[in-house]
């Protein structure tokens, strides 16, 4: 089944611990992103990659970092995490061929409280 | 600087009735698409329709259609029908050709009442 999957759906941490949620995707897509997700805000793009170790900055990427080793995974790292991190996080993929039809699969989301 | 506006944080509408629900875009680019996502209470994100910026007919999807007025850069869905399992948060998205950024609106909570 084709599909992204995130780890943890649900994390509870406190500050300044350092932490990681993986983001795995088997459709073989070039493009894979970060998004969090605040109430009134919408979803915010944090990075995105276009394909392996290639990575752009989106528009909230203050505080966060990410790597593209290999095709198929896309961590989120939280190298000191703050209480306005808390938030709802999804990772997405698609194809990546620039295409503007290109319709993304997002993950199902990871579930953030920082103390 | 691309950006989508979704005017209504929520709305109420009785079931089986349509509803349309509002977006606005703003883009220099002449090559861009559009989405509409919809998120359901469990939380994950599901793919409605598109609309690119070059298509002259309005995407349709079974009961989800874009009303999509290019000059006055909207790009409305409408929900024909509505059923309670429509209940939902929606967001508007748009991706630029020249841009790998996409962009979401602020979402619009839909509420249908039985």
């Amino acid at each position: 089944e084709a599909q992204v999957t995130q780890n943890p759906r649900y994390l509870i941490t406190v500050t300044g611990k350092k932490l990681t949620v993986t983001c795995s995707q088997n459709m073989n897509h070039e493009y894979m992103s970060w998004y969090r997700q605040d109430p009134g805000l919408g979803l915010r793009q944090i990075y995105y990659s276009m394909n392996v170790e290639v990575t752009d900055k989106g528009d909230v990427p203050e505080g966060y970092k990410v790597s593209r080793k290999e095709k198929r995974n896309f961590p989120l790292i939280l190298e000191s995490p703050s209480p306005n991190q808390t938030s709802l996080y999804f990772c997405a993929s698609s194809e990546g061929s620039r295409e503007v039809k290109e319709t993304q699969y997002f993950g199902p989301g990871t579930r953030l409280l920082v103390l | 600087a691309q950006k989508i506006t979704q005017t209504q944080p929520g709305m109420f509408v009785q079931e089986k009735e349509a509803v349309t629900l509002d977006c606005t875009y703003d883009t220099s680019d002449q090559s861009y698409g559009l989405f509409w996502y919809k998120q359901p209470s469990s939380g994950e994100m599901i793919f409605l329709i598109y609309q690119g910026s070059y298509d002259e007919q309005n995407a349709t999807e079974g009961r989800y259609s874009l009303n999509f007025q290019k000059a006055r850069k909207s790009a409305n869905l409408v929900i024909s029908a509505s059923q309670l399992g429509d209940s939902a948060m929606y967001f508007c998205a748009m991706s630029v050709n020249r841009d790998d950024k996409i962009i979401f609106g602020k979402g619009t909570r839909l509420h249908i009442l039985p």
